[in-house]
């Protein structure tokens, strides 16, 4: 079974500031990954998946996120961080056979200092 | 393009009800996962359904079910409320099953359970 694991559960940063969320992932194949993003009050936004290719992978908001096979990880980057980026993040992982089904990890609250 | 519209958006129940709980996908989408997101567990994964058949199921006990209609709207239900169910239950939509295709979540209905 696949699981997830993000190892910071509030992060602060200046605005302007660079940012990485970690994410390390479990998983037998190799797994699809993602990150999601939750504002207060709303569902989940995509941000960005890795399926195959090259592993690093542009998103949305400016967003990036490297996949490690060597390390188990998927963390995502921003060279600087705004206000509105303060929300929570989530990175999941899915799997060939097992339809749309996500493995979410905890997540990871961003909050923004001015 | 209308997003995935969950109904209720907020709800209030007394332990040993039932609720149901609807989403409507994204015109032309097939599937619709349903998640349960709590400040203890995390979000977690409930059920998927593909036209109108149930593909995929969490490990959930038997009081959560739900059910995919003709026009892929689908519900879900929960009866003999406890406490513990009091959390947001995301639905996603996508235009197929597989992990390939991108799930659209809803801002969520949050149920509490008194």
């Amino acid at each position: 079974a696949q699981s997830v694991t993000q190892p910071d559960i509030h992060i602060t940063v200046s605005e302007g500031a660079s940012l990485e969320l970690r994410c390390n992932y479990s998983y037998g194949a190799t797994p699809y990954l993602f990150w999601y993003v939750q504002s207060p009050g709303q569902g989940l936004q995509l941000l960005l998946k890795y399926f195959s290719g090259d592993t690093l992978v542009q998103g949305i908001k400016g967003f990036e996120a490297e996949f490690k096979r060597s390390q188990s990880s998927f963390n995502l980057r921003k060279p600087s961080v705004h206000w509105s980026d303060a929300a929570e993040y989530f990175c999941a992982v899915g799997a060939d056979n097992a339809g749309n089904m996500l493995t979410f990890g905890g997540g990871t609250r961003l909050m923004v200092k001015p | 393009k209308a997003g995935v519209t969950q109904t209720p958006r907020y709800l209030i129940k007394t332990r040993g009800q039932q609720v149901t709980l609807s989403c409507s996908p994204i015109s032309g989408h097939r599937s619709v996962s349903w998640y349960q997101q709590t400040p203890g567990q995390g979000l977690q994964f409930l059920f998927e359904y593909f036209s109108e058949t149930q593909r995929n199921k969490g490990n959930f006990p038997g009081r959560f079910s739900g059910r995919q209609f003709s026009n892929s709207r689908s519900e879900m239900n929960v009866s003999t409320l406890e406490l513990g169910d009091s959390a947001l239950y995301l639905c996603a939509s996508s235009s197929d099953t597989g992990i390939r295709t991108e799930a659209f979540f809803g801002q969520g209905t949050r149920l509490t359970v008194v």
